[in-house]
C-alpha cells in the first residue's frame, strides 16, 4: 500500500516550458487535491476533485490546469511556466465523511 | 471567509520543555479542526483532529482541544523531544471542502 505519490521528485523548468505532474493513490479515495506551498504562505489549494471526471477550482488556480481521468490520479498541468510558480507541490487525497487528507512527499519545482 | 491564524515562529525549545503553538480560525458553521506535521523533506502528516466542540484530539504526547467560544485550537506537549522538531500547521475544514491552513509554526528542540 503505498498511499499518495507524486512524480517527478524535482524539476527545473525555463519560463515558457509545460509541464504535466502526476498524483496516483491507492486507498481508492473520492477526493484528490493540490497545494502548493511557498515560504510564509502555508499550503494554498490550487484545484480539487471529488470524483472520478470532476475537477474544481482552489484558492489560486491561475496558470493551471487538472483533470481526473481515473479515480486514483489526479494530473496538474503547467501550461507556460513562470517563475511564480517557483514551489513545493503537494498532492492529497482522502474519503468522505472521514476527510482526513493524506499527503505525498511533493515535487519542488524550479521555473528559471 | 474561512481562515486560520497560528503563532509566528520559530519556536526554540529545550528538550523536555512545555510546548504550546496558538491557533484560532475563524469559519462559519461547524468546521473540524487539525493539526498536521511536515518533518524535514517530507510531506504533511495528521497529528490530531477534533471534528466537535470540546473535543480533545491527542497523538504521540500532543493534544489539543476544540473550544468554540474562543475559536481556539491551541497545540500542547508537556515534554518536547529533539525529534519533534517540525513545522506545524493548523487547518480547518468544512464537510465537502478543502483544507484551510495557518501559514505553519517551526519548532525546533534543541538537547
Amino acid at each position: 500500500n503505498a498511499g499518495v505519490t507524486q512524480t517527478p521528485k524535482f524539476r527545473v523548468l525555463k519560463t515558457g516550458q509545460s509541464m504535466t505532474l502526476l498524483c496516483a493513490q491507492d486507498m481508492n479515495h473520492e477526493y484528490m487535491y493540490w497545494y502548493r506551498q511557498d515560504p510564509g504562505m502555508g499550503l494554498r489549494l490550487i484545484h480539487y476533485s471529488v470524483g472520478e471526471g470532476t475537477t474544481a477550482k482552489g484558492e489560486v488556480p491561475d496558470g493551471y490546469n487538472v483533470s481526473r481521468l481515473k479515480k486514483q490520479n489526479f494530473l496538474l498541468g503547467l501550461e507556460s511556466a513562470a517563475p511564480s510558480q517557483t514551489s513545493v507541490y503537494f498532492c492529497a487525497s482522502s474519503l468522505p465523511p472521514n476527510y482526513e487528507q493524506y499527503f505525498g512527499p511533493g515535487t519542488r519545482l524550479t521555473v528559471t | 471567509g474561512d481562515s486560520v491564524t497560528q503563532m509566528e515562529g520559530p519556536v526554540t525549545l529545550s528538550e523536555e520543555a512545555f510546548l504550546t503553538i496558538n491557533c484560532t480560525y475563524t469559519a462559519t458553521g461547524y468546521p473540524s479542526l487539525f493539526w498536521y506535521v511536515q518533518y524535514p523533506g517530507e510531506g504533511l502528516q495528521l497529528l490530531l483532529k477534533a471534528t466537535k466542540a470540546d473535543d480533545k484530539g491527542s497523538n504521540k504526547g500532543f493534544e489539543a482541544t476544540y473550544r468554540k467560544e474562543t475559536t481556539s485550537f491551541h497545540l500542547e506537549k508537556g515534554s518536547v523531544q529533539v525529534s519533534d522538531s517540525a513545522v506545524y500547521f493548523c487547518a480547518l475544514e468544512q464537510a465537502g471542502t478543502a483544507l484551510i491552513f495557518g501559514k505553519g509554526t517551526t519548532l525546533s528542540v534543541s538537547s
